[in-house]
């Protein structure tokens, strides 16, 4: 079944890196995703990483997969006042439209 | 510059009312989505279709159908709205990465 779960909230400081977290427990994910959603906008995507690849770097963000433990994060590096947003996670699955499967979603707060 | 353009971004509709929201990429994307988002919950996926008059159920598809007429069109409608249908309405169109639209944001009352 999929099942893509984060934590709901995390407040870092300005200049200081944040890392989101995700689980997932489908094994046949293709792709793995990062939107952001800034308040009142659409989903945008930030960054993916294919299944078969550990780490991907772009820019501030870093992306690591750890397959064997089905777990996903974020880092963002420098983290910035407009780097608050709610942050989501998603798995897409081979077959059927590549459907994606979100996860609940983690606010990120930026403090001053 | 690719777009997911959805027809409105606010609506209020009453109890009982069929509603129609719309969809329309222009990326000739075969594979279109339709998500609701709400505190907490996330995105979940209602129905998605993964070609023209093709449709298959997502998590939660009560309450909810769609139409698929042209490629470049997805419309999800509201059968009867109901107060608990109340939500955020996304439209994702998607062939590698998934673009989305900006949001629907429904109030039945």
């Amino acid at each position: 079944g999929e099942d893509v779960e984060q934590s709901l909230f995390l407040s870092v400081r300005e200049g200081d890196s944040s890392v989101i977290n995700c689980t997932y427990t489908d094994s046949s994910s293709t792709y793995l995703y990062w939107y952001k959603q800034e308040p009142g906008a659409g989903l945008q995507l930030l960054t993916y990483i294919f299944s078969n690849m550990d780490m991907k770097q772009d820019q501030r963000l870093t992306v690591l997969l750890n397959k064997k433990d089905k777990h996903l994060s974020l880092r963002i590096a420098d983290t910035q006042t407009g780097d608050s947003a709610i942050y989501f996670c998603a798995e897409s699955i081979a077959g059927g439209g590549n459907k994606l499967t979100f996860g609940t979603g983690t606010q990120l707060k930026v403090e001053l | 510059d690719v777009k997911v353009t959805q027809s409105s971004r606010y609506l209020v509709k009453r109890t009982g009312e069929k509603v129609f929201l719309e969809c329309v990429q222009d990326m000739d994307h075969e594979n279109m989505f339709w998500y609701r988002q709400d505190p907490g919950l996330g995105l979940r996926l209602i129905y998605f279709s993964y070609d023209v008059k093709m449709k298959e159920k997502g998590d939660i598809p009560e309450g909810y159908s769609v139409s698929r007429e042209k490629k470049e069109r997805f419309s999800l409608i509201l059968e009867s709205a109901s107060t608990n249908q109340t939500s955020m309405y996304l439209c994702a169109s998607k062939r590698g990465e998934a673009f989305f639209g900006q949001g629907t944001r429904l109030t039945v009352v």
